[in-house]
């Protein structure tokens, strides 16, 4: 089965502090993306990346940025953490292109900015 | 993008069948109509897709209407680990990503 691994469980940060998000997929996907899910608002795009060193903004880019120096891994970074960055983060992934193919994510990762 | 419109709740009994709708009346003829549900505490996971014809897989069906302005998800035999939100999603052919609504909370009384 395909395993998709978020770094944190949960994770508790203070205003101002650069936050890092980690995510590895183990099935070779080309393209892994980035949501937030908050309560009533549902899940949205906040970045996605179809190859190593690409990437796209999603739907709420603003505050946030990423990286993707391999092609199991994609970073999620807050430059600096505030308090409506509060929120549960899905990372996911899925092969490259293919009609109809399937997303798989993670468990998420619970943030708390203080 | 095309949009989908779902009930916010819908409620059923262990063991019975449970249909869950879903209206996508601007569908266009690359939309591939998927769905996935997310269990408490955990991230989406897939449940099925679909263009055109119906689909059936071991966790579920998907009806797809003859105008494919509408789907159903059809779980034959609802158990209390079904509860969940089920997210009904359009994702054009040749797009990479998935856009979500806010979905379907689905109860399962026992």
């Amino acid at each position: 089965d395909v395993k998709v691994t978020q770094s944190s469980r949960y994770l508790v940060k203070r205003t101002g502090e650069k936050v890092f998000l980690e995510c590895v997929q183990d099935m070779d996907h080309e393209n892994m993306f980035w949501y937030r899910q908050d309560p009533g608002l549902g899940l949205r795009l906040i970045y996605f990346s179809y190859d190593v060193k690409m990437k796209e903004k999603g739907d709420i880019p603003e505050g946030y940025s990423v990286s993707r120096e391999k092609k199991e891994r994609f970073s999620l970074i807050l430059e600096s953490a505030s308090t409506n960055q509060t929120s549960m983060y899905l990372c996911a992934s899925t092969s490259l292109g293919l009609e109809g193919e399937k997303l798989f994510f993670g468990s998420g990762t619970q943030l708390s900015v203080l | 993008d095309a949009k989908t419109t779902q009930p916010n709740s819908m409620e059923s009994n262990e063991e019975e069948p449970v249909h869950l709708p879903c209206n996508h009346s601007t569908i266009s003829g690359t939309d591939y109509i998927h769905w996935y549900r997310q269990l408490p505490s955990q991230g989406p996971e897939y449940v099925i897709h679909g263009l055109t014809s119906n689909v059936n897989n071991r966790m579920a069906s998907l009806a797809i209407a003859e105008d494919r302005k509408s789907s159903t998800l059809i779980l034959h035999r609802a158990t209390l680990r079904d509860a969940a939100v089920y997210y009904c999603i359009l994702r054009r052919g040749s797009a990479r990503q998935l856009t979500f609504g806010s979905g379907t909370q689905l109860t399962v009384l026992p």
